[in-house]
C-alpha cells in the first residue's frame, strides 16, 4: 500500500527555523519531491532528493533517509511569505507521484 | 516561461450536471494529470494521460473522464455531478520521468456542487 504521513499544521516565528517532517510507506520509491503551495495557488516545486543526505539550497534544505523511509524540509531564517503548505510527494518509480497530506505552516512575527 | 492554465478558477453547479474542467499547457509535455485536494487528504491522482488518445486511471477514478484529443489539452468530465465532488481541482504535466523532472501545476479549479 502507499501511506504517506506530515503533520497537519505548524506554526513558527519569523526569523527561526522550523523543520517539516515526511514518513513514507509505498510500493516503491525513486526519490521524493517538496513542493511549496501559497493559500489559493498551484503548488510550485522546492527540492528532489534521490539519494540519502541533505541537499541545500539557499534558506531551504531537504534530507531522506531511504532505510528509514523518512524526509524533512528545513526551512531557515522564516519570512512571513513562507507561510504556505508544505507538500512531500514520493516517486515511486514510473509517470506518477503520491503525495502526503501536506503541512500547513503559520510564520507569526 | 513554464504554463498550465485551467479554463475556471471557481465552478457552482448543481446535482446532476455533466461539468467539464479543461487543462491546457504550452510546454509540449506529453504527461498531464488531473487531481483533487481535499482537507487532510492531500492530492489524489483521479486520471492521468502520457500521449494523445491515451489515458490511465489514477486512484480515484470513480465518477470521473477524461479526454486528450491534443497533446496541450487534457479536459475532466463529470458525467452526473455529486456534492461529494465538491473540491479544488488542479492539473499537472510534465516531460517523460528519467530523473527530476517535476509536474507544473495549473493555478486550480474550485468547484462547488450544490
Amino acid at each position: 500500500g502507499q501511506n504517506i504521513d506530515q503533520p497537519t499544521e505548524m506554526t513558527a516565528t519569523e526569523g527561526a527555523i522550523v523543520q517539516i517532517n515526511c514518513t513514507y510507506q509505498t510500493s516503491g520509491f525513486n526519490g521524493l519531491f517538496w513542493y511549496q503551495q501559497h493559500a489559493g495557488e498551484a503548488p510550485t516545486f522546492l527540492s528532489y532528493n534521490v539519494l540519502d543526505g541533505l541537499e541545500e539550497k539557499g534558506r531551504f534544505s531537504s534530507f531522506l533517509s531511504r532505510s528509514k523511509g523518512y524526509s524533512y524540509l528545513l526551512l531557515k531564517e522564516l519570512q512571513m511569505k513562507d507561510s504556505a503548505s508544505y507538500l512531500c510527494a514520493v516517486d515511486n518509480y514510473g509517470q506518477n507521484f503520491v503525495f502526503g497530506p501536506g503541512t500547513r505552516l503559520s510564520v507569526l512575527p | 516561461d513554464v504554463k498550465v492554465t485551467q479554463s475556471s478558477r471557481y465552478l457552482v453547479k448543481r446535482t446532476g450536471e455533466k461539468v467539464f474542467l479543461e487543462c491546457v499547457q504550452d510546454m509540449d509535455h506529453e504527461n498531464m494529470f488531473w487531481y483533487r485536494q481535499d482537507p487532510g487528504l492531500g492530492l489524489r491522482l483521479i486520471y492521468f494521460s502520457y500521449d494523445v488518445k491515451m489515458k490511465e486511471k489514477g486512484d480515484i477514478p470513480e465518477g470521473y473522464s477524461v479526454s486528450r484529443e491534443k497533446k496541450e489539452r487534457f479536459s475532466l468530465i463529470l458525467e452526473s455531478a455529486s456534492t461529494n465532488q465538491t473540491s479544488m481541482y488542479l492539473c499537472a504535466s510534465s516531460l517523460p520521468r528519467t530523473g527530476q523532472e517535476t509536474q507544473y501545476f495549473g493555478p486550480g479549479t474550485r468547484l462547488l456542487v450544490l
